[in-house]
């Protein structure tokens, strides 16, 4: 298994509501990534996992909330968002080391906050 | 702060043209990657760059690196309307034990028959 797998794929909410983004990978990867692409924008780190450990918050807001549950699952928990936080999320995974260290990309959420 | 800028941003060209695509970055880095990105899909993974003087090939695109001008380039020979895409150049810096990506700004390759 050589993918990255998100759910959902879209997701429409309102500002009051919670909702959460789900990333699976079953590659053994021990380095896990969300990303925030804005439309005709690069990718914008938000947080890394490494060895299940929160190693880097990108000064995001507390509004977003990730979790790690174990070394294939990471989620990303949303309440209170505003609509400026509308945006396709993107999960990574990549082995945690090593010089040939790629993150691939799983097809990301697709939010849109009304 | 580790920049990354890449030119041009946006290419129109017609098929079975040669083009280069350009990324310079900003301060010393142990690899360079190179993205793909179809409208409204995620991101593919084409090359990662490791050591001066590096080349990678694949099918019609070839990428290289120079540490030492901190440039590299994304070759497109006799481009084919499926290469239409954005591409996006990408360095690594490690924080905090953990690799974060700087990507450049992205480059809209569009292909005309």
């Amino acid at each position: 298994d050589t993918e990255v797998t998100q759910t959902p794929k879209h997701l429409v909410m309102g500002m009051t509501n919670k909702k959460s983004l789900k990333c699976e990978q079953h590659m053994g990867h021990r380095a896990m990534y969300w990303y925030k692409q804005k439309a005709k924008k690069p990718p914008e780190l938000m947080f890394v996992y490494s060895y299940e450990k929160l190693s880097i918050n990108e000064s995001v807001p507390s509004r977003f909330s990730p979790e790690c549950p174990n070394s294939s699952l990471l989620n990303l928990h949303l309440h209170a968002l505003q609509p400026e936080d509308s945006a396709l999320y993107l999960c990574a995974s990549s082995h945690g080391g090593g010089p040939q260290e790629t993150q691939y990309f799983g097809p990301g959420t697709r939010l849109l906050v009304l | 702060e580790l920049k990354v800028e890449q030119n041009p941003l946006f290419l129109s060209m017609q098929e079975g043209k040669n083009y280069t695509i350009y990324c310079n970055y900003s301060t010393t880095s142990d690899r360079l990657y190179w993205y793909r990105q179809d409208p409204g899909k995620s991101l593919e993974s084409l090359f990662v760059l490791l050591s001066n003087g590096a080349v990678k090939q694949e099918g019609r695109l070839m990428a290289s690196l120079d540490t030492k001008a901190r440039l590299s380039t994304l070759h497109i020979t006799a481009a084919v309307h499926d290469l239409s895409a954005t591409y996006f150049c990408a360095v690594d810096i490690l924080l905090q034990g953990a690799q974060k990506l700087v990507f450049g700004q992205g480059t809209r390759l569009t292909i005309n028959p």
